[in-house]
């Protein structure tokens, strides 16, 4: 079956501008979750979403948003873009049913940069 | 506020040589806890679960509650080894349903041939 897929794969932003990244989770996976790779801060959770619900958000400014369709894909959302936003963006999907965790799916990221 | 800590930024070992992998946690509930790899030029993909208790590719790691631990073991290392390991800890927030992995910073193993 398809794996998570994450688009586009690579963005060039300038400061100030907005952007919009796409995940499509596995099929049957109704749960989508973002997290931001940075080389310093490395792996850091901005987000879930279940059933087009926000149940879960990191500790990030309100810049960062995002959303999630009845089909299960998900968008995330940045706004007013800073360098400190250049990162690579990574989106996970798993069943999300219940209490017990049965690990994400990774998607290959989107590489954001901003100049 | 759960924490999770890889002593090794970078870990070189010999080609059949033993490897371990450290990971140390932070958490006051019950953990449930992750290894994930990353392959060059890969994606991010789980390697194994606490609660399944299974051997993966040769590896295989215990939580140890009284030391906070979860370390990654493998009796022999193979070059194809050779990746970036995360340790991943899950905080479960009742009620919601919810959960997130807070991870540590990552071991990057080098098997020599």
């Amino acid at each position: 079956k398809a794996g998570v897929t994450q688009t586009p794969r690579y963005l060039i932003k300038t400061r100030g501008q907005q952007v919009t990244l796409s995940c499509s989770p596995i099929s049957g996976h109704r749960s989508v979750s973002w997290y931001q790779q940075t080389p310093g801060q490395g792996l850091q959770f901005l987000f879930e979403y279940f059933s087009e619900t926000q149940r879960n958000k990191g500790n990030f400014p309100g810049r960062f948003s995002g959303r999630q369709f009845s089909n299960s894909r998900s968008e995330m959302n940045v706004s007013t873009l800073e360098l400190g936003d250049s990162a690579l963006y990574l989106c996970a999907s798993s069943l999300g049913q219940g209490m017990t965790n049965y690990g994400y799916t990774f998607g290959s990221g989107t590489r954001l940069t901003v100049v | 506020a759960q924490r999770v800590t890889q002593p090794e930024k970078l870990l070189s070992v010999f080609k059949g040589a033993p490897v371990e992998l450290k990971c140390n946690y932070s958490y006051s509930g019950s953990p449930e806890l992750f290894w994930y790899v990353q392959y060059s030029r890969q994606r991010l993909q789980l390697l194994l679960r606490h609660i399944s208790r299974e051997s993966i590719k040769g590896f295989t790691a215990d939580l140890n509650k009284g030391e906070t631990s979860f370390h990654l073991k493998k009796p022999f290392a193979q070059e194809e080894d050779s990746a970036m390991y995360y340790c991943a800890l899950s905080a479960t927030y009742s009620g919601a349903g919810s959960y997130q992995l807070t991870f540590g910073k990552g071991t990057k193993l080098s098997v020599i041939p």
